[in-house]
């Protein structure tokens, strides 16, 4: 059973605020993502991670970061939000070693709202 | 410049009947494919998959069919029941172990009582 969690659920802000969305798993994944999706759009993976102190920009350019100090936990900042961050953020998780390599374990998402 | 595309936003199928969902890739470096069922509120959740070196992957009502030369993968679902009602993402995988997976814009499926 795929346990990843995401906090907060849904986050009204206003601009300019700093914000830290989290994401942890369980499962001792190794690899680690976070996909930006607007509503009746494809997921875009804005950051991944192969492990601790390793972290990519995806496909999609962000202005967020990320951390990866510990397996378990891969939190993603914005410094200043802005209206135009206003989407859903999936974090996901995957075991290289498992047997199914390419399966992605999603957390249920943070809504953002930047007013 | 989009390599997985559904085309379809939106499907409606009566209840018991087969649904069919479709979806179409560019780049041939796709290795392996995958269907995620998500409904709303909540994130996606894993249906099924194929390998590229396979034609046709089963998992009791689910059926996913990968024709290579077209570039087209479907998902058939049958019996369609009412709780299949959600938006499916098709999803492809390119060769190498980075593991990074590239999303359709997802078909909303509607199961008619």
């Amino acid at each position: 059973e795929a346990d990843i969690y995401q906090t907060p659920r849904y986050l009204v802000i206003g601009t300019g605020k700093k914000i830290t969305l989290e994401c942890s798993q369980t499962m001792g994944h190794d690899k680690m993502y976070w996909y930006q999706q607007d509503p009746g759009m494809e997921l875009h993976l804005i950051h991944y991670s192969y492990g601790v102190n390793s972290t990519e920009k995806g496909d999609l350019s962000s202005e967020s970061t990320v951390s990866r100090i510990r397996t378990e936990h891969f939190p993603l900042t914005l410094e200043s939000a802005r209206p135009s961050h206003t989407s859903q953020y999936l974090c996901a998780s995957s075991d290289y070693g498992g047997n199914r390599p390419y399966e992605q374990y999603f957390g249920p998402g943070t809504r953002l709202t930047v007013t | 410049d989009q390599q997985v595309k559904q085309n379809s936003p939106s499907l409606s199928v009566q209840e018991g009947r087969i649904s069919i969902l479709n979806c179409d890739y560019t780049n041939s470096m796709f290795d392996y494919f995958l269907w995620y069922k998500k409904y709303p509120a909540e994130g996606p959740t894993f249906l099924i998959s194929i390998s590229s070196i396979k034609d046709k992957n089963e998992d009791g009502r689910f059926t996913v069919f990968l024709n290579k030369s077209a570039k087209h993968l479907s998902l058939h679902i049958v019996p369609s029941q009412p709780g299949d009602s959600a938006v499916y993402f098709c999803a492809a995988s390119p060769e190498g172990g980075a593991q990074k997976l590239v999303f359709g814009q997802g078909t909303r499926l509607t199961i008619n009582p």
